[in-house]
């Protein structure tokens, strides 16, 4: 399977713990996205990467959270501090060149974060 | 800001029915629109695409038209199968073309 892969697919965590979330891209982009996803809701932009260098991050993005590409392959997305709040579907997106400046993302399956 | 605008669901339709998802957006100039789907315990993925004014996108059946004049871009298909039951997301790029902006998803469930 050459498409994009998370890890784990499933986190269920107590409040306050530290949990972190894995992307593998495919191969060849160079561009890599972290996305929210609530129940019922569309995907909200967290963050995003060209090769290791992380050029935006949404208002979203906690101090608590942190993302990291390091070799400008796969990506971590960390959450320190859990709170209910941050119980969601965490989705991960690569795309290469102007394929991601226009739009055309390809999304791993996702990562359930559930904090009790 | 950019923003997309689609009806919401869920929208129950028996197989064989017109399907017709509308979705509006607001963006500075023309960006490109797109449809994605997300199928049950699957990942999205993109479904069609339009990139300028007038253009027609389709896939598996589906077609939508960017119309500028009302800032829409519905999405149709003739004839709905079982399989076609997903969330569809109506979606556009902001203006630097590094993200999307989507809308809220539309349930689509098809009953044989």
């Amino acid at each position: 399977d050459t498409g994009v892969s998370q890890d784990p697919r499933h986190k269920i965590t107590k409040r306050g713990q530290n949990v972190t979330f894995r992307c593998d891209p495919i191969s060849e982009h160079n561009r890599l996205y972290w996305y929210r996803q609530t129940l019922g809701q569309g995907p909200e932009f967290l963050t995003y990467f060209q090769n290791e260098a992380q050029l935006e991050k949404s208002r979203l993005l906690s101090d608590r959270f942190s993302a990291e590409r390091p070799k400008g392959s796969f990506s971590t997305l960390e959450i320190q501090r859990t709170e209910q709040g941050d119980s969601a579907m965490y989705l991960c997106a690569s795309s290469f060149g102007l394929a991601g400046a226009y739009g055309e993302l390809f999304f791993g399956e996702g990562s359930r974060l559930t904090v009790l | 800001g950019d923003s997309v605008t689609q009806m919401e669901g869920p929208v129950t339709l028996s197989e064989e029915a017109f399907l017709t998802i509308n979705c509006t957006y607001t963006a500075t100039g023309y960006p490109s629109l797109f449809w994605y789907v997300q199928y049950p315990g699957e990942g999205l993925q993109l479904l069609l695409k339009a990139t300028k004014a007038d253009d027609k996108g389709s896939n598996k059946g589906f077609e939508a038209t960017y119309r500028k004049e009302t800032t829409s871009f519905h999405l149709e298909k003739g004839s709905v199968q079982v399989s076609d039951s997903a969330v569809y997301f109506c979606a556009l790029p902001k203006a630097a073309g590094n993200k999307l902006t989507f809308g809220g998803g539309t349930r689509v469930l098809v009953k044989p």
